[in-house]
């Protein structure tokens, strides 16, 4: 059973600091999601990783996946208010099919305050 | 606008009705999904949809009744649920592996709202 662990659960941070928002999954894996969903709303996807390696930046986030450590981490700098969120990372298992569903972590909910 | 439209955006029901959700996506995708995201549990498949053939059902109970009626348009039947069903009920869309070579990104409507009285 796949499973996918995020850390932390809860992050309170200032603006202009610098953070990293862990992801551990527990099976290989091709594909690992960001999404950050702001509150009463749906999930907006962030990133697509799809390669050991792979690094992708947009803005004040970037996020890198390590397949052979089976994480993927999500680095926001000098934070801003409006990065405030709550983040998820999510992962597809192979299951042979043509479509795959999301296992997803419990969630980063991020706190930038002035 | 993410392409992918959810109606009701809320619904309140009882034990006893029967009322369905639906999904739409605009997005030319050829897989679709269910998902449930509750206070107590992090975000859970439920069911997913290739080419309109079920392809996952995440150990759903069978109060839950998906039905895909064609590459565009999913919907999840609800009948005699239970108030701990109350959740937000969010469809997703995406294009197979087949058609783009690699899975992308799953694109989520805004959600149904669910109370379960």
């Amino acid at each position: 059973e796949l499973k996918v662990e995020q850390n932390p659960l809860f992050l309170s941070m200032q603006e202009e600091k610098n953070y990293t928002i862990y992801c551990n999954y527990s099976t290989t894996s091709d594909r690992l999601y960001w999404y950050r969903q702001d509150p009463g709303k749906s999930l907006e996807s962030l990133f697509v990783l799809l390669s050991n390696g792979a690094v992708k930046q947009e803005g004040r986030l970037m996020a890198s996946l390590d397949t052979k450590a089976r994480l993927s981490t999500l680095h926001i700098t000098a934070a801003v208010h409006d990065l405030s969120a709550t983040y998820f990372c999510a992962v597809a298992a192979w299951t042979g099919g043509g479509a795959d569903g999301l296992t997803f972590g419990k969630g980063t909910h991020l706190i930038i305050q002035p | 606008e993410t392409g992918v439209t959810q109606t009701p955006r809320h619904l309140v029901m009882g034990m006893t009705n029967k009322k369905s959700l639906k999904c739409e996506q605009h997005l030319g995708h050829n897989a679709m999904y269910w998902y449930k995201q509750s206070a107590k549990k992090p975000l859970e498949l439920m069911f997913v949809y290739n080419f309109k053939e079920q392809t996952e059902n995440n150990s759903v109970p069978s109060r839950f009744s998906p039905e895909c009626p064609n590459s565009s348009h999913l919907f999840l039947h609800l009948h005699t649920l239970q108030p701990e069903d109350s959740a937000l009920y969010l469809c997703a869309s995406s294009q197979d592996r087949g058609t783009s070579g690699t899975q992308e990104t799953q694109y989520f409507g805004p959600g149904t709202r669910l109370l379960v009285l």
